[in-house]
């Protein structure tokens, strides 16, 4: 356990489908994060939040909308995906723009499939 | 751009031997942050052992030491006693001090033989 949770842990879902992954943090921090994991490539990050506020958005298509509502939760909103969209979505947090030892803690992950 | 590069995309161990895992990285930057970080089958990524740019003495943590040569811009990950447990994939990753973003390298499979 990293203090870090996501939900569902797997998700099936058509192209047409409305769907949103959720991230729980514990560990009173103020950033959080999502990344995609794809088979045989590297971790691709999406998008960055510190303190709710939007900070990186990595190129992402507009079928993938984040929401922020605290330092706390994250969403990925899910709709009208493509099958090249499944995939591992990671979440993690971290103690934010602060500098110092800054680790990132993830959570195990929602694996999607896309049909 | 800052990249990361690990050139071992798979690797295997004997139980209770010693295996070495390599990453190199590039970037113009002084001050960053490194880390290994494992997943292991059940995809939970875990922070492994982590150094800062800025501190000679090379980060241990139990069985997990790092060899990390700035100059040179390598970071390599010592595994002792390895364990079953161990087998998973192992990912070099690099954040600068004032730059809010991690990236990772490729990742490295590593299996533990019994």
């Amino acid at each position: 356990e990293t203090g870090v949770t996501q939900t569902p842990r797997h998700l099936v879902m058509g192209m047409t489908n409305k769907k949103s992954l959720k991230c729980e943090q514990h560990l009173g921090h103020n950033a959080m994060y999502w990344y995609k994991q794809s088979a045989k490539k590297p971790l691709e990050l999406m998008f960055v939040y510190n303190f709710k506020e939007q900070t990186e958005n990595n190129s992402v298509p507009s079928r993938f909308s984040p929401e922020c509502p605290n330092s706390s939760h994250l969403f990925l909103h899910l709709h009208t995906l493509q099958p090249e969209d499944s995939a591992l979505y990671l979440c993690a947090s971290s103690r934010g723009f602060e500098g110092g030892q800054e680790t990132q803690y993830f959570g195990p992950g929602t694996r999607l499939l896309v049909l | 751009a800052q990249t990361v590069t690990q050139s071992q995309p798979e690797m295997s161990v004997q139980e209770a031997e010693t295996v070495t895992l390599s990453c190199t990285y590039d970037t113009s930057e002084s001050d960053y942050y490194l880390f290994w970080y494992k997943q292991p089958p059940s995809r939970q990524m875990i922070l492994v052992i982590r150094q800062e740019a800025y501190k000679q003495q090379n980060a241990t943590e139990n069985r997990f030491s790092v060899n990390f040569q700035k100059a040179a811009k390598s970071f390599s990950l010592k595994i002792s006693d390895s364990q079953l447990g161990d087998a998973a994939m192992y990912f070099c990753a690099y954040r600068e001090t004032s730059y809010d973003k991690v990236i990772f390298g490729p990742g490295t499979s590593l299996s533990v033989i019994p």
